[in-house]
């Protein structure tokens, strides 16, 4: 079965540092997504991502934060200054269309913030 | 704004006993329904996912949901949990915004099953 891969699975960042989340949508996908859940919290959405740009991102979204394809595979999220609430655990998801199409998450990123 | 509202946080059941996890949401319009699955240390899975049709779905592990409409309602079933059921469970609905799929999940329920 295709799955979407994510690295690393836990990165460990000092207050202020830059760090760049990973992922490797399925192949034939088109829209990206990164969401993240907070520790005893709920999955929220961060941003959706299709033909190169941003399509819809949440309040959560400011201008810390970017995301990239750099290449035809990879996926990124960036968090430009990394702040105590950022630690979180990200997930990556792709799908092949929007809609009714099914969006196929990964395994996460645990960051933690010191 | 779309809301999901999962009213048990955490449920504590012995094996074989029945399971129904309660899931409403707040949105007029056609929707998606997802239930997820989160084993400890894992990444989310589906479980089972609703779009149009019968309005009760079956999904992987014995588990099935059922879509009503008029209570905005998709709740989780399994009649009897095993010990491997043990996880968090996520409802999700999916909306399309006109450019993307968005999924708004609820704050998920912890299954603990007993032996």
């Amino acid at each position: 079965e295709p799955e979407v891969t994510q690295t690393p699975s836990h990165q460990v960042t000092q207050m202020g540092q830059e760090v760049i989340l990973r992922c490797v949508p399925i192949s034939n996908h088109l829209y990206f997504y990164w969401y993240r859940q907070i520790l005893g919290q709920k999955v929220e959405f961060l941003v959706s991502f299709y033909n190169n740009e941003i399509s819809e991102k949440s309040e959560i979204f400011d201008d810390q934060f970017s995301v990239e394809r750099p290449d035809g595979s990879n996926f990124t999220l960036k968090i430009r200054s990394t702040k105590l609430e950022d630690s979180a655990m990200y997930f990556c998801a792709s799908s092949e269309a929007p809609g009714t199409s099914l969006a196929y998450f990964g395994a996460g990123t645990r960051l933690s913030v010191l | 704004a779309q809301s999901v509202s999962q009213h048990n946080h955490h449920v504590i059941l012995s094996e074989a006993a029945s399971l129904e996890l309660g899931c409403n949401y707040s949105y007029g319009g056609t929707v998606n329904l997802f239930w997820y699955v989160q084993y400890p240390g894992q990444h989310l899975q589906l479980l089972l996912k609703y779009f149009s049709g019968d309005p009760l779905v079956k999904g992987i592990k014995g588990f099935e949901a059922e879509f009503i409409k008029s209570k905005f309602s998709f709740n989780l079933r399994k009649p009897s949990v095993q010990w491997s059921d043990t996880a968090e469970y996520f409802c999700a609905v999916g909306f399309y915004t006109g450019t993307a799929s968005k999924l708004t999940f609820g704050t998920g329920t912890r299954l603990q099953v007993t032996l």
